[in-house]
């Protein structure tokens, strides 16, 4: 019964280059969400996705971050020509129903991918 | 927009005693849900326990509890008969129950250390 999985855990870029955080939700779980958190910081909310769609992401930064959730496989947050400010570590989270209409559907957070950018 | 506030960078307890955990918010609605989240060293996002805006009852999961204060927009974590276990960052979250709001605001967590 396996939660929410994230890969890599760790992940070194040099600046300018590409990184590629990984996602799968628990089984059964069609909704997800990604959060950065930054040293020190709580979870910022980035983006919301159904299989296929973006559904909300007005957490995301406007240039360089994009994210996907094909209809099979796992999520991606694919994040272009890293800059230093991008460290952090980044959460991906799982639902059964949307946040919106559910309280009682919650959110399994998986052990996010700590980013470092050399 | 709305913001949380955890006041206390750090807190330190002895095993066995209790401990609370201060929280406030910010927010111009009136329906919401509040959530304290426990991230130990391995990272993990943990739920602990959660609560309704319209609920008047203070929610409870075991060693667990919470003092809600909407009008003061109050939101603490009670831990009773602390363990080891517990150490752990703690997160106090909100988030709007209307559409389109489909994120967690989180505040800046607390740090809870555990003295045995």
């Amino acid at each position: 019964n396996a939660g929410v999985m994230q890969n890599p855990r760790h992940l070194v870029r040099r600046r300018g280059q590409e990184a590629r955080l990984r996602c799968s939700p628990m089984k059964g779980h069609s909704h997800v969400y990604w959060y950065r958190q930054l040293p020190e910081e709580g979870l910022k909310f980035m983006v919301y996705l159904q299989k296929e769609n973006i559904i909300d992401e007005s957490g995301m930064p406007k240039e360089r971050f994009s994210a996907e959730f094909p209809k099979e496989g796992p999520s991606i947050l694919r994040i272009q020509q890293v800059v230093r400010g991008d460290s952090a570590a980044y959460f991906c989270a799982s639902s059964s129903r949307p946040q919106r209409e559910s309280y009682n559907s919650p959110l399994h957070f998986g052990n996010g991918t700590r980013l470092t950018v050399t | 927009a709305q913001t949380v506030t955890q006041s206390q960078p750090e807190m330190s307890v002895q095993e066995a005693e209790t401990v609370t955990l201060s929280c406030t918010y910010d927010t111009s609605e009136s329906d919401y849900y509040l959530f304290w989240y426990k991230q130990p060293p391995s990272r993990q996002m943990i739920l602990v326990i959660r609560q309704e805006a319209y609920k008047q009852q203070n929610a409870t999961e075991n060693r667990f509890s919470v003092n809600f204060q909407k009008a003061a927009k109050s939101f603490s974590l009670k831990i009773s008969d602390s363990q080891l276990g517990d150490a752990a960052m703690y997160f106090c979250a909100y988030k709007y129950s209307g559409g389109g709001a489909d994120g967690l605001t989180f505040g800046k967590g607390t740090h809870l250390i555990i003295q045995p």
